[in-house]
């Protein structure tokens, strides 16, 4: 069975700091990994695709790195701010026939 | 502005009767899947659907779920009987699949079911 893990499952972090939490996959049959931003009483709305080992993505405050090699990816998140109070999910594609979702970070950042 | 459609957003029903949900996925979008939204918050395969074909469908509880794809355009969930222990939101995500898949996925808002 294929395990997608997110840690820490959940973060409090205080506004101005910055944060971090971790995407683990097995690294073989590697294609995507996607990660998603869901917001409470909202659908999950797509941050980065990611594909090549040694991948970086930056939106705004956020960025991701990827590692294939050693089965990982980080997002980051520079001097949080409240509307960054999520649930942080990542997805990893094996081939064209399958995603497997983490169970997600919750993120809450304390004004 | 393209986006997956669902309905309805809100369903109230007792235990026993049968429960549809609808899906309208992303016009040219081939992939279509159905997630529920399980109690730690992450998110529980159900069924997905690749040009309109079940690929798996191995997350959902076979003796009351069922899951179609009648045509392009609309995906359905159905459930009978429904049961107190269903109540959840169901999301629906469509995306492109070309080859290797490598596109995110696109959800719909959910259809928020309980059953009493």
């Amino acid at each position: 069975i294929l395990n997608v893990e997110q840690s820490p499952q959940s973060l409090h972090v205080q506004e101005g700091d910055s944060t971090n939490f971790t995407c683990s996959f097995p690294s073989s049959n590697f294609y995507a990994l996607h990660w998603y931003r869901w917001e409470t009483a909202k659908s999950p709305e797509a941050l980065f695709v990611m594909t090549l080992n040694g991948d970086e993505k930056k939106k705004g405050r956020i960025s991701a790195t990827l590692n294939t090699k050693e089965g990982y990816s980080y997002l980051y998140i520079k001097g949080s701010q409240p509307e960054d109070s999520a649930t942080y999910l990542c997805d990893l594609g094996i081939g064209a026939q399958k995603l497997v979702f983490g169970q997600g970070t919750r993120l809450t950042i304390n004004p | 502005d393209a986006r997956v459609t669902q309905t309805p957003r809100h369903k109230v029903t007792e235990m026993g009767q049968e429960v549809t949900m609808r899906c309208q996925p992303i016009l040219g979008h081939n992939t279509v899947f159905w997630y529920r939204q399980t109690m730690m918050q992450g998110l529980e395969l159900l069924a997905y659907f690749r040009n309109r074909a079940p690929l798996d469908d191995s997350g959902m509880p076979k003796d009351r779920f069922s899951a179609e794809m009648p045509d392009a355009t609309l995906a359905t969930l159905k459930i009978q009987p429904s049961e107190p222990r269903d109540s959840a939101v169901y999301f629906c995500a469509s995306g492109p699949l070309a080859g290797r898949y490598t596109g995110e996925l696109f959800f719909g808002e959910g259809s928020r079911l309980t059953v009493l």
